[in-house]
């Protein structure tokens, strides 16, 4: 049973450039989150897709984008990169959006 | 919003010794999670616990929901038990989410 995978594993960008995200979710599930994580800290909620559409939202600006496609797989956009967008990028994956969340190894992004 | 604290923030142990981390959070829940983070990143599921108790080889874990805190027990631990060991809770909304919360973490250092 496949769990959560994201690629890339690791990607540097410039400031003010684009970068977009991939995660696959676990074998059955149905929702995707997204997490930033920040060095030293914990992971912070960026947003959730269910059945296509974004069904919430954390504290992050318009900047920040995704899409859901219909096998469940996600992508998150990030446009016009700043320093402060470096960090670790996690995806996780649940059925029904409620339950026990799984995480995958996450996206380091280095923004120079 | 809500408040999620863990404690201690660090540790540090001998092999083979067990500790407890504690996790308190500040509003009622749905569902709270135990993670553990490894030097890669990836975090690894631990417990689902929104109430009760559960054990799972040297690790066990209960939530007194009503109290409003969660403990994490880790016996004979292991070099590999090193990492940040997050909580993590979902709030208890109206409408369907899956948002978790992360706590402060704590980090565990285990030596040989």
């Amino acid at each position: 049973d496949a769990g959560v995978t994201q690629s890339p594993t690791h990607l540097i960008k410039t400031r003010g450039q684009q970068v977009t995200l991939r995660c696959s979710p676990k074998s059955g599930h149905d929702t995707v989150s997204w997490y930033q994580q920040a060095l030293g800290q914990g992971p912070q909620f960026i947003f959730q897709y269910y059945e296509e559409e974004e069904r919430q939202r954390g504290n992050f600006p318009d900047r920040f984008s995704g899409h859901q496609f219909p096998n469940y797989s996600s992508e998150l956009n990030v446009n016009a990169l700043l320093l402060g967008d470096s960090a670790l990028y996690l995806c996780a994956s649940s059925w029904n959006r409620a339950y026990e969340q799984y995480f995958g190894p996450g996206t380091r992004l280095t923004v120079t | 919003g809500i408040q999620v604290e863990q404690s201690p923030p660090d540790l540090i142990l001998q092999e083979g010794a067990n500790s407890t981390l504690r996790c308190n959070f500040s509003d009622s829940v749905n569902n709270l999670q135990w993670f553990h983070q490894n030097p890669w990143g990836q975090l690894i599921n631990l417990f689902y616990i929104p109430s009760g108790t559960k054990q799972n080889g040297r690790l066990s874990a209960t939530t007194v929901a009503t109290e409003r805190y969660s403990l994490l027990y880790i016996s004979s631990s292991q070099t590999t038990d090193s990492g940040v060991y997050f909580c993590a809770v979902r709030m208890n909304y109206g409408g369907a989410t899956n948002k978790l919360i992360f706590g402060t973490g704590t980090l565990l250092a285990v030596q040989p």
